[in-house]
């Protein structure tokens, strides 16, 4: 079965510091997509990256960063310098195919909150 | 360009009460999904549509809840009769079914925050 498991449901940290959210997933298929997401105050929520299982390259985008490690079935997301409108909830989720190959549904961690105070 | 557009954006009701959510998906997004998102948790699919027809509605409680996207375009959740347990937001997302098959990211709307009293 699938899940995802985000075991940090709070973190705080203080403006500029680099915080690491960890995700931690479960599935049977080899071919599978792993996404992140943040979800601000607003409720509204915001895609960040969808990368598939195929590709363990880590990806940064400004001061973003993710490392994917299949061995470890994990898909941590580090931000750099954190700033404070940085605050929001945030998601990992998994994807497995569908029998054409397609993007399945999406099965969403319970998120990790985090807090970057000035 | 417009993201997804829900509303209303909160509503409260007393239970066994019917409610309905309105959405309208970004445009040319041929495939819509429903989901309900509990406190401190991540959101879970109700109901997944592609263009009119819903394939996948099997975490959807049947017994009170019903979707319909007539025209594959918008769409209407509705819940009838509410029961307290149903106080959640519910969120709608679209995405692209390409013609190679493949799917773009979901995109979200706001929400809907529903109170059930």
């Amino acid at each position: 079965a699938q899940k995802v498991t985000q075991a940090q449901t709070e973190i705080s940290v203080v403006e500029k510091e680099d915080v690491t959210l960890d995700c931690v997933y479960e599935t049977r298929d080899t071919t599978y997509y792993l996404f992140w997401y943040k979800q601000p105050p607003s409720g509204e929520l915001v895609f960040l990256i969808r990368r598939n299982s195929f590709d363990e390259q880590n990806e940064i985008s400004g001061r973003y960063s993710w490392n994917f490690q299949k061995s470890t079935s994990s898909f941590n997301f580090t931000i750099t310098a954190s700033q404070v409108v940085d605050s929001a909830v945030y998601f990992c989720a998994l994807s497995e195919t569908n029998y054409g190959g397609s993007q399945g549904n999406l099965i969403f961690g319970k998120g990790t909150k985090l807090s970057v105070k000035p | 360009e417009a993201g997804v557009v829900q509303s209303p954006r909160y509503k409260i009701i007393e239970k066994k009460q019917p409610v309905a959510f309105w959405c309208n998906p970004i445009s040319g997004h041929n495939t819509l999904y429903w989901y309900r998102q509990n406190l401190g948790q991540g959101p879970e699919l109700l109901i997944r549509y592609e263009n009119e027809e819903a394939v996948d509605d099997s975490q959807l409680p049947k017994d009170r809840f019903s979707a319909e996207r007539l025209k594959g375009v918008d769409s209407t959740l509705k819940i009838q009769p509410a029961e307290l347990g149903d106080s959640a937001v519910y969120l709608c997302a679209s995405s692209l079914r390409r013609t190679s098959g493949s799917l773009s990211e979901q995109f979200f709307g706001p929400g809907t925050r529903l109170t059930v009293l």
